[in-house]
């Protein structure tokens, strides 16, 4: 067990809906960081948060968005879903900002649209 | 951009022998990062090991060490002693020290035979 929590952890939708990712990192650790594994484009960083801030920025969707809130936990919203967003999406944490720290993985919220 | 390559999709060992996971890299920096995750049937995604490009010796972790060739841009990953529980995806991964990014290879699936 990693320390970091991820709700939830199976959803499913249809096309064009929005939904909510939610990710506790583990006690301490400031950063948040999300990716998302996919057959298609296997496992890809999407963003980073860095106690509140956007730290960095990877290969993330404008459908996308994340949010790091002051008690920590994060949130990935993915809006206008295509079936091509079908995917396990990873949370992890760290202490420090820097993408170089080891990062611990939560166990992932599986998303399926139908 | 920085590429990862994993040549070998699958793998198998028998169990208590040692195995070799294949990585390469493409990179014009010199400061970066590489890491090897694994990652179990329960998708939870694993630090293994990680080494800093700018140290010559070989990191290791108990039953799991490196051999990294900077010049040739690899990083292998060996596992000593392969056990059971060893069977998963294994990730290699890329960071580099200047841009906010972290790539990651395809994957290799390992099973460890009894």
């Amino acid at each position: 067990d990693s320390g970091v929590t991820q709700t939830p952890k199976h959803l499913i939708t249809a096309t064009g809906q929005r939904v909510t990712l939610r990710c506790s990192p583990r006690s301490g650790d400031l950063s948040v960081y999300w990716y998302q594994q996919s057959l298609d484009q296997g496992l890809q960083f999407l963003i980073q948060y860095y106690n509140g801030e956007e730290r960095a920025k990877g290969n993330i969707l404008e459908r996308f968005s994340a949010q790091q809130f002051p008690d920590l936990h994060s949130e990935l919203n993915l809006s206008s879903l295509e079936l091509g967003d079908s995917a396990l999406y990873f949370c992890a944490s760290s202490v420090g900002g820097a993408l170089k720290e080891t990062q611990y993985f939560g166990p992932g919220t599986r998303l399926l649209v139908l | 951009a920085q590429t990862v390559t994993q040549s070998q999709p699958e793998m198998s060992v028998q169990e208590a022998e040692t195995v070799t996971l294949s990585c390469t890299y493409d990179t014009s920096e010199n400061n970066y990062y590489l890491f090897w995750y694994k990652q179990p049937p329960s998708r939870q995604m694993i630090l293994v090991i990680r080494q800093e490009a700018y140290k010559q010796q070989n990191a290791t972790e108990n039953r799991f060490s490196v051999n990294f060739q900077k010049a040739a841009k690899s990083f292998s990953l060996k596992i000593s002693d392969s056990q059971l529980g060893d069977t998963a995806m294994y990730f290699c991964a890329f960071m580099s020290n200047n841009n906010n990014d972290m790539r990651f290879g395809a994957g290799t699936r390992l099973t460890v035979k009894p």
